[in-house]
């Protein structure tokens, strides 16, 4: 059963455009909502996290909102590059660390 | 930069052979992990080492898989026998505290089961 889930399954977006990508959960202990990237043949690595308390967090291009009452999370990717080109999880922990990762999301910019 | 290692990066086995993976967390990390990554699936966490105890092996196919960190730093995670659905990316991260959100990822052993 999975804690996470994630949509879309794929997307491709235009270089310079923005790339969504939403998750929700269920389990309201989690308390901890981490973003991973994955380029092939590599480990997920983290891209940008967040707390329940705080609605959005923003590092350069990356911009996490986190609706707590509706219990989901997105993405943003703006002004997305052809280096942007991976593959996104989105995850959330409770306290003891456990990572429930989302299916996952292939993103493609175009050149 | 310190980084989790694991090998071998690739392996191809027959079924019902044994195989074995490594992974070197990053020095001073108290907290390791093994995930196994289906192709075109998240990351699903099979076991969890607070030093050299597991704290977490509930999703853990016990019957042929055993883990191991006998002396709180490196781990090795064995199939025995490896059937076909075993075919996947076996993931290694490391933490620094038990409860710490941040795990940092190896690189994998894609595993291919013929």
């Amino acid at each position: 059963q999975q804690q996470v889930k994630q949509s879309p399954q794929s997307l491709i977006v235009q270089k310079g455009g923005i790339s969504i990508i939403n998750c929700a959960y269920e389990n309201t202990a989690f308390d901890y909502f981490p973003w991973y990237q994955q380029f092939p043949g590599k480990g997920p690595a983290l891209l940008i996290a967040i707390r329940p308390d705080v609605s959005e967090k923003k590092e350069g291009r990356f911009t996490i909102s986190f609706n707590k009452s509706a219990k989901q999370f997105s993405l943003h990717i703006m002004d997305s590059q052809p280096g942007d080109s991976a593959t996104y999880f989105c995850a959330a922990t409770d306290s003891w660390g456990k990572l429930q990762f989302g299916a996952g999301t292939q993103v493609v910019v175009t050149p | 930069e310190a980084e989790v290692a694991q090998s071998p990066r690739y392996k191809i086995t027959e079924k019902s052979q044994a195989v074995a993976f490594w992974c070197d967390p990053i020095s001073g990390h108290a907290t390791l992990y093994w995930y196994r990554q289906i192709l075109g699936q998240g990351p699903e966490l099979l076991v969890q080492f607070q030093d050299e105890s597991v704290v977490d092996d509930s999703q853990l196919p016990k019957d042929r898989f055993s883990a191991e960190r006998l002396k709180g730093v490196d781990s090795t995670l064995k199939i025995q026998p490896a059937e076909l659905g075993d075919s996947a990316m076996y993931l290694c991260a490391s933490s620094s505290l038990a409860g710490s959100n941040e795990q940092f990822f190896g690189p994998g052993t894609r595993l291919t089961v013929l």
